[in-house]
C-alpha cells in the first residue's frame, strides 16, 4: 500500500486550500485514512479521519470549523481542505492508513507529507 | 480526552547504549498503544503497535512493553541510524492522541 499525497501549497491569510492523499496497492474504501499536522519545530497533531465506505469523518475539537475532510470512491482519494487559512496553519500535512484490527488501529503507511505556507 | 505524556522530551545518547522512553496515558488505553520513529524532513513510520508488537521491517533491538497507562520503548543497542524523534500515540478513545515526542541525539 501507498499513500502518495499532492505537492506544495502557498496561500494567502483567508484564503483555503485542499490537500489530496491518493491510495494505491491495497483497499481504499474501508481502511479509516486520518490526517495529521506538523506545524515547524512541533509534534504531531491528530486532525481527523474518515472511512471512505462510509464517508462520515470525524474531527478533533480545535479544527471541526474550519477543516473538511472527504473521500472519493472512484479515484481512490481523500482531501483535507482548510479554510480561513492564518499563518498559525503553516505545517507539513501527513495522510495516514490506519491499519484497521490486525495492528491495533495503529497509523501504516503513511503519505510522503504536504507544505502548506500561508503567507501574504 | 486522554493525554499521553512522553518522558523524556530530549536524551543524549551514545552509539551502542540502552535507551528506554516513557509514554503515560490520563486513562487506562489497555494496549492500544503504537510508537513512530521520525527523522528529520521525513514523515513518520510505525516501530511498535498493540504497546509491544514490532511492526514488520523494524530490527528487533527495538521493543515495547507495558498496559493500561504505562509504557516503554527501549533501543537495546542504539545504532546510527536511531537518532531521531520518537512518539507514541493512544488509539484507544477518540480522539487519537500523540505525545510530544523525543528527541534521541548524540
Amino acid at each position: 500500500v501507498q499513500l502518495v499525497q499532492s505537492g506544495a501549497e502557498v496561500r494567502k491569510p483567508g484564503s483555503s486550500v485542499k490537500v489530496s492523499c491518493k491510495v494505491s496497492g491495497g483497499t481504499f474504501s474501508s481502511f479509516p485514512i486520518s490526517w495529521v499536522r506538523q506545524a515547524p519545530g512541533q509534534g504531531l497533531e491528530w486532525m481527523g479521519r474518515i472511512i471512505p465506505l462510509l464517508a462520515k469523518p470525524k474531527y478533533e475539537k480545535k479544527f471541526q470549523d474550519r477543516v473538511t475532510i472527504s473521500a472519493d470512491l472512484s479515484s481512490n482519494t481523500t482531501y483535507l481542505e482548510i479554510n480561513s487559512l492564518t499563518s498559525d496553519d503553516t505545517a507539513v500535512f501527513y495522510c495516514a492508513r490506519e491499519g484497521g484490527g490486525a495492528i491495533f488501529g495503529a497509523f501504516d503507511p503513511w503519505g510522503q507529507g504536504t507544505q502548506v505556507t500561508v503567507s501574504s | 480526552d486522554i493525554q499521553v505524556t512522553q518522558s523524556p522530551s530530549f536524551l543524549s545518547a551514545s552509539v551502542g547504549d540502552r535507551v528506554s522512553i516513557t509514554c503515560r496515558a490520563t486513562r487506562p488505553i489497555s494496549n492500544f498503544l503504537a510508537w513512530y520513529q521520525q527523522k528529520p524532513g521525513k514523515a513518520p513510520e510505525l516501530l511498535i503497535y498493540g504497546a509491544s508488537y514490532l511492526q514488520n521491517g523494524v530490527p528487533a533491538r527495538f521493543s515495547g512493553s507495558g498496559s493500561g497507562t504505562e509504557f516503554t520503548l527501549t533501543i537495546s543497542r542504539l545504532q546510527p541510524e536511531d537518532f531521531a524523534t520518537y512518539y507514541c500515540q493512544q488509539l484507544h478513545t477518540y480522539p487519537w492522541t500523540l505525545g510530544q515526542g523525543t528527541k534521541v541525539e548524540i
